[in-house]
């Protein structure tokens, strides 16, 4: 089974406008990290924000928040006030800790398009 | 600033020939690497992870010998692709983290084309 699901391929969104990525990971460890990537064109893997599992409140980080629902086991990204250089690929990654080496694991990425 | 550095950020190459690829540490000593191969409009898979002093270990599908690491200092490991192939044809990207459990930092990238 998959480890990271983003069932969003792509994703259109208005200048301005506020869009939630979607996220949800599988793992029968209760320590666990979950991350969001931005990667641009150029290829670069951009670190946006991270929730641990045992944080009790959602993870916040300028335009950027992660809506941790941790019984239902998703991590969505809500990016406000959408801008143009916000258009990229979007990963979602899970880190668990107990595992022998802890190495991120990610999603198949949503491309997210803003529009003028 | 750039926590992790990688060298070539494009290569071009003939089918046969091998190919390094460089990920530095910048600011402090990595005891693990990790080494992710990326193919058009897909994720991130993780190759192998590169430990210093001692033998990387390889993710199920990937061989060892093609793909050789070496992580002999603190501050550098390598990957060589060994008699490149067209299907070779990828992004590789290094990482690392600063801290146990912590966010990794990602190198550049280098996007490797096998002609």
């Amino acid at each position: 089974a998959q480890k990271i699901t983003q069932t969003q391929p792509g994703m259109f969104v208005q200048e301005k406008e506020a869009v939630t990525l979607d996220c949800t990971y599988d793992t029968s460890d209760p320590s666990y990290g979950l991350f969001w990537y931005k990667q641009p064109s150029s290829g670069e893997m951009i670190f946006l924000i991270y929730q641990g599992s045992y944080d009790q409140q959602n993870a916040t980080e300028g335009r950027y928040s992660l809506n941790f629902q941790k019984a239902r086991k998703s991590a969505n990204l809500v990016i406000s006030a959408s801008q143009l250089g916000d258009s990229a690929m979007y990963f979602c990654a899970m880190r668990e800790m107990n595992s022998g080496y802890s190495t991120l694991t990610f999603g198949k990425g949503t491309m997210l398009l803003v529009s003028p | 600033g750039a926590v992790v550095s990688q060298h070539p950020s494009r290569v071009i190459c003939k089918s046969g020939t091998s190919v390094k690829i460089e990920c530095r540490s910048l600011d402090f000593q990595a005891t693990t690497m990790f080494w992710y191969r990326q193919f058009p409009k897909q994720s991130l898979m993780l190759m192998a992870t590169s430990n210093e002093g001692s033998k990387a270990t390889y993710e199920q599908g990937v061989e060892k010998d093609k793909f050789l690491i070496n992580h002999a200092s603190l501050t550098l490991s390598t990957l060589t692709v060994t008699s490149a192939h067209p299907e070779d044809s990828s992004f590789y990207i290094c990482s690392l983290d600063r801290e146990a459990n912590e966010k990794l930092f990602f190198g550049s990238g280098t996007q490797l084309s096998v002609l």
